[in-house]
């Protein structure tokens, strides 16, 4: 089945290391997306790619890098940088044809010791 | 972006419609309103959106004021499967990729037996 799969879904690392959360997806979308949500809070958006070897910037990008070198994968890595990195991490995608849906996976939920 | 206001929390009965409401007051004429919800530690998901007039769909009715500065999420017949975090969104479509959707806090949804 189509989708997006979100790799690993817990993950525990101490301070000071350098994380790297996958997210893949088939269903030949051109844009994904990278969010991080805290506890009872909203979602914010971190980077997103709208095509292969690009990506911008979004809200709280500081701490973090992306790469798009495939279409149907855009990784994350928390670097030490990131100050508070603890945090539930989703990636979307969507066609980005119409004003239509995100598609999200189920989440990685990064835990730093 | 227009900003969006939704209660905290709702609770309705199971079995009952559930109407959960948005205020857009400040929103363009060319700014989309999305729902999307999310069940505990998944991700969100997507419900309906529309521009001007009502929309359905499988899952939910959409509601839109002719002014456009509010809207209204109905589930017709709630079941317990339906208790969550709503999120009312608005963003302008500009293009391919322009789906940096803003969630804020949304309103918890709690099915009642």
């Amino acid at each position: 089945d189509g989708g997006i799969t979100q790799s690993p879904k817990y993950l525990f690392r101490k301070e000071g290391q350098n994380v790297t959360l996958s997210c893949e997806q088939n269903l030949n979308h051109d844009a994904m997306y990278w969010y991080r949500q805290d506890p009872g809070q909203g979602l914010r958006l971190i980077y997103y790619s709208q095509i292969v070897n690009d990506f911008q910037k979004g809200d709280i990008a500081e701490g973090y890098s992306v790469s798009r070198e495939k279409k149907e994968s855009f990784p994350l890595t928390v670097t030490s940088a990131q100050k508070n990195p603890t945090a539930f991490y989703l990636c979307a995608s969507s066609t980005g044809q119409l004003p239509g849906e995100l598609f999200f996976g189920e989440g990685s939920r990064l835990t730093v010791l | 972006d227009a900003k969006t206001t939704q209660p905290t929390s709702m609770d309705c009965a199971e079995g009952r419609a559930a109407n959960l409401p948005c205020n857009h007051s400040t929103i363009s004429g060319n700014e989309y309103v999305y729902w999307y919800r999310q069940i505990h530690s998944q991700g969100p998901q997507y419900i309906i959106h529309g521009l001007k007039n009502n929309e359905t769909n499988e899952m939910a009715s959409l509601i839109i004021t002719e002014d456009r500065k509010s809207s209204t999420l109905i589930l017709p017949h709630a079941t317990l499967r339906d208790t969550a975090v709503y999120y009312c969104i608005v963003r302008a479509y500009s293009g391919a990729g322009s789906y940096q959707l803003t969630f804020g806090k949304g309103t918890k949804l709690s099915v009642i037996p």
